[in-house]
């Protein structure tokens, strides 16, 4: 059985950066696609950006100066870096396997 | 970017009712890149229809998703209680991906 599980701070103080973590298990991870999506409280998704199975990485236009995603095939893990967070990024994040897997997501909440 | 505009907003409707929901994209987009969710309060998404109209591993067949071009529908064929939940359409033919506003739907 797939699972995700991200982790991470929850408190992040703004102009500092959101580093969390999705670790993968019961499946294989070379050979998926990965997203992070994040959706701020009480609000809609938006996915922030993508790494295909040949290593690919597309990110969200709207965020692109800031995040960086990487991966650690032999650790299973999946990363994302946001740098310079304000309070708008303030939201519940999700790693996501080809679109079906999601974890159930961490919150982060931006405050100083 | 596309945008995807999803319609009604809100529903209230009883079990065994049939529902559509619509999601209508700012351009034409491939049947194979529309993919369907359901958000109950509290969860992460839930992947119900891909490529349009395919069910998920799982997924009840009173799930059912249609549609080409810059219009697509899903359909609860006959609502239960634990169908109550907002529903999000997607994109991701095109960067970046985008998701509908959602539709809330509530049972009475």
């Amino acid at each position: 059985q797939v699972q995700l599980q991200e982790s991470g701070p929850g408190l992040v103080k703004p102009s500092e950066t959101l580093s969390l973590t999705c670790s993968v298990s019961g499946g294989s991870f070379s050979t998926y696609s990965w997203s992070w999506v994040r959706q701020p409280p009480g609000k809609g998704l938006e996915w922030i950006g993508y790494m295909d199975y040949s290593g690919n990485i597309n990110y969200n236009p709207s965020l692109k100066s800031r995040v960086t995603i990487s991966v650690d095939t032999s650790k299973n893990q999946f990363f994302l870096s946001l740098t310079s967070v304000t309070a708008a990024d303030t939201a519940v994040y999700y790693c996501v396997r080809q679109w079906k897997y999601w974890g159930q997501g961490t919150l982060v909440t931006v405050s100083s | 970017e596309i945008v995807l505009t999803q319609s009604p907003g809100t529903l209230s409707l009883s079990p065994g009712e049939r529902v559509t929901l619509s999601c209508r994209a700012s351009q034409s987009i491939s049947r194979s890149y529309v993919a369907w969710y359901q958000q109950k309060l509290g969860q992460a998404p839930r992947l119900l229809i891909f490529a349009a109209s395919s069910r998920a591993t799982g997924i009840p067949d009173r799930f059912s998703g249609s549609g080409s071009g810059t219009d697509f529908t899903l359909t609860i064929s006959r609502l239960e209680p634990e169908d109550s939940a907002v529903y999000y359409c997607q994109q991701y033919v095109g960067s970046p991906f985008t998701f509908g506003p959602g539709t809330k739907v509530d049972i009475k």
